[in-house]
């Protein structure tokens, strides 16, 4: 149990575009779910804290127009990288806290190069 | 907010022998401390996970300590194989948000066979 999957894996786009990642529970109601960053070779970054059916809490520094976040149900959460630039070439990975419990399980991650 | 320092950043040892690898926390109000390995260009697994009000948990070859006096937690391997290879996150979780997790720099451990 406790399985959380993202889609895509990977995605190549041009500059200027915008490219939408799904993250779901396949297995587990998730109230709360995370978005993370990650670049080579070193540690996760909370981006938000995506709660289903209200609005996504943003950390200090992370664009919420630029990163566009829905939680519309207790096992899907969203991310829209929107108007993506090289610079927001990177991992993406989320993960879903059970609800009522205390562990987050974590997706495989999206792999995103902006051309 | 909270601030997790892990060590070492690279850790290579010889199969068969014992790995350890230390964390620690600022806020004595964390209560809870995963441990996640990630594999290359996949997502961290959890592995090992302890609450605050335990001191040691096991898990087969895995076994985490946790000693909240000193606010230090670590994460011990035995018999280690070369699949081991990967590298490891320890996390503390802090309150009062209770969703917010706070990760260790990471440890990239090296099996060799």
């Amino acid at each position: 149990g406790a399985v959380v999957s993202q889609h895509p894996s990977w995605v190549i786009c041009k500059s200027g575009t915008s490219v939408k990642i799904e993250c779901r529970s396949l297995d587990f109601q998730a109230t709360t779910m995370f978005w993370y960053r990650q670049f080579p070779k070193q540690s996760l970054m909370l981006m938000a804290t995506s709660n289903e059916g209200s609005k996504a809490t943003y950390e200090q520094g992370v664009e919420k127009d630029k990163f566009l976040i829905n939680h519309a149900s207790l096992t899907l959460s969203t991310l829209t990288v929107t108007s993506a630039h090289p610079e927001d070439s990177s991992f993406y990975i989320c993960s879903a806290r059970r609800t009522s419990r205390n562990e987050q399980f974590f997706g495989p991650g999206t792999r995103l190069t902006v051309l | 907010g909270e601030n997790v320092e892990q060590h070492p950043s690279t850790l290579s040892v010889q199969e068969g022998d014992s790995a350890v690898i230390k964390c620690t926390y600022s806020d004595s109000a964390s209560n809870y401390f995963p441990w996640y390995k990630q594999e290359l260009g996949k997502g961290p697994q959890l592995i090992i996970d302890i609450r605050s009000n335990v001191g040691e948990k096991k898990d087969q070859r895995i076994a985490v300590t946790l000693n909240k006096t000193a606010k230090h937690f670590s994460l011990h391997i035995t018999e280690t194989q070369p699949e081991d290879s990967a590298v490891y996150f320890c996390a503390a979780r802090y309150p009062p948000n209770f969703n917010k997790f706070y990760f260790g720099s990471g440890t990239k451990l090296n099996v060799k066979p």
